[in-house]
């Protein structure tokens, strides 16, 4: 398997753009996570999918965020419109969970945010 | 809810001495918990991880952690550093049963010196 795919790697934008960050799971993992990585805040948890249904999404920071899981096999994450406040590294993981926990997250590579 | 604190953010060793990372949890129920490492511009990889069993639990390139309880604590510890070690080092925790959120703690750049 080539691991947890995330693109793009960069991608630079301008205020108010509309911004989609696109994930792919590892096949047969049931459980996705969505983290954003600051220098002020460390990595937060933005959301959390188990078999594609929003778990919790209370790390979302606002409504201006929003994430999608169709399928097993593909997630996003839409920021419209943007600010320069969410440039940061996204990490998309996901995990096989079979119970009693997640317990090992495969993480992508990151997509580095800038807006400007 | 659960928190992790990572007392400290930054911590210079010179290669080949010990290094102890230290790594507090907060919780009103049990938990799971985890080492993830981030090496620049990568996702973070698990480390070793304490489910259940042996408070002592071994990871890869030679690190170990231990569980205590009543301190809270899961604190990490390799005998003799290597420069490859060089990296960001994250606790984590999952509360047991319900809902697998998991909790990073702020994490701290090992910086090994030559």
């Amino acid at each position: 398997d080539a691991g947890v795919i995330q693109s793009p790697r960069h991608e630079v934008t301008e205020m108010g753009q509309e911004v989609t960050l696109r994930c792919k799971p590892i096949s047969g993992h049931n459980s996705l996570f969505w983290y954003r990585q600051t220098m002020m805040r460390g990595l937060e948890l933005l959301i959390y999918f188990n078999n594609n249904v929003p778990i919790d999404d209370s790390g979302m920071p606002e409504d201006r965020f929003s994430a999608k899981m169709p399928n097993a096999s593909f997630s996003t994450l839409k920021i419209q419109p943007s600010e320069p406040r969410d440039s940061a590294v996204y990490f998309c993981a996901s995990s096989l969970f079979r119970g009693p926990t997640n317990e090992k997250l495969l993480f992508g590579s990151g997509t580095q945010l800038s807006v400007l | 809810a659960q928190s992790v604190t990572q007392l400290d953010s930054q911590v210079p060793v010179f290669e080949e001495a010990p290094v102890e990372l230290r790594c507090n949890y907060s919780s009103s129920v049990s938990v799971y918990l985890f080492w993830y490492v981030q090496y620049p511009n990568q996702g973070l990889q698990l480390l070793l991880k304490y489910l259940s069993g042996s408070t002592l639990v071994k990871g890869i390139n030679g690190f170990e952690a231990e569980f205590n309880k009543s301190q809270t604590s899961f604190h990490l510890r390799k005998p003799s550093v290597h420069i490859s070690d060089t990296a960001e080092y994250f606790c984590a925790v999952i509360n047991s049963g319900g809902y697998q959120k998991v909790t990073f703690g702020t994490g701290t750049k090992l910086q090994v010196i030559p």
